[in-house]
């Protein structure tokens, strides 16, 4: 248990609302990520912060937004959702320290754009 | 963007068979990890690899990180009920800054 949790856990909504996911840890990890899930896609990365308001593109950060004004929670934004970013959203963290690289992930985020 | 190649899609097991799957890759990888994913819930780490040829075991989980640095494998031995899920591979390109690329998964069944 890497102290991530995520909320909602799950969440219905319509075409074209705003919706924001949060993503909270308990443990100071610099790093952070958002990924979807999707069948025959696997998980692939949205956005991903290095430190507190440091972020970046991942490879579908189309439609998305994230902040991170502290280092315990991260954001992910859907300035208006679409049926195509119904998904299963997950969150990560990073355990520090070279030359480890592990991350661990959340319960996860089941989100229904209607 | 990059990609895995994680073999088979799909397997059925019956209680105490070995089971095998594998991750290739075009691309060098610094770090290969595996995860095991159950319905509902996020993927849980299972094995981490850091060094060309290196084997690593978890209880009855063996993992192998391959010589070229392009591929890995994960073996189960003795499989019993609760090793059904989805198994993914991902590997880490790049120092520490760089970021996973997933394989697409393998789901174990039970056979029926």
């Amino acid at each position: 248990d890497a102290g991530i949790t995520q909320s909602p856990r799950h969440k219905v909504t319509e075409t074209g609302t705003p919706v924001t996911l949060r993503c909270h840890q308990t443990e100071n990890h610099r790093y952070m990520y958002w990924y979807r899930q999707d069948p025959g896609h696997g998980l692939r990365l949205i956005h991903y912060s290095y430190g507190v308001k440091d972020t970046d593109k991942g490879e579908v950060s189309d439609g998305y937004s994230v902040s991170r004004s502290k280092t315990e929670d991260f954001l992910l934004t859907l300035e208006s959702a679409t049926s195509s970013q119904t998904s299963v959203y997950f969150c990560a963290i990073k355990q520090a320290g070279q030359p480890i690289y592990e991350q661990y992930f959340g319960p996860g985020t089941r989100l229904t754009v209607t | 963007g990059q990609q895995l190649n994680q073999s088979p899609q799909s397997m059925f097991i019956q209680e105490g068979e070995d089971v095998s799957m594998n991750c290739t890759s075009s691309s060098i990888f610094n770090t290969w990890l595996w995860y095991k994913q159950d319905p509902g819930e996020g993927p849980v780490l299972l094995i981490a690899l850091y060094k060309a040829g290196e084997l690593t075991s978890n209880g009855r989980l063996t993992a192998q990180f391959g010589i070229t640095r392009k591929d890995s494998f994960l073996n189960i031995s003795a499989s019993i009920p609760s090793d059904v899920g989805i198994y993914f591979c991902a590997g880490q390109m790049g120092g520490s800054q760089g970021n996973l690329i997933f394989g697409k998964g393998t789901k174990l069944s039970v056979k029926p």
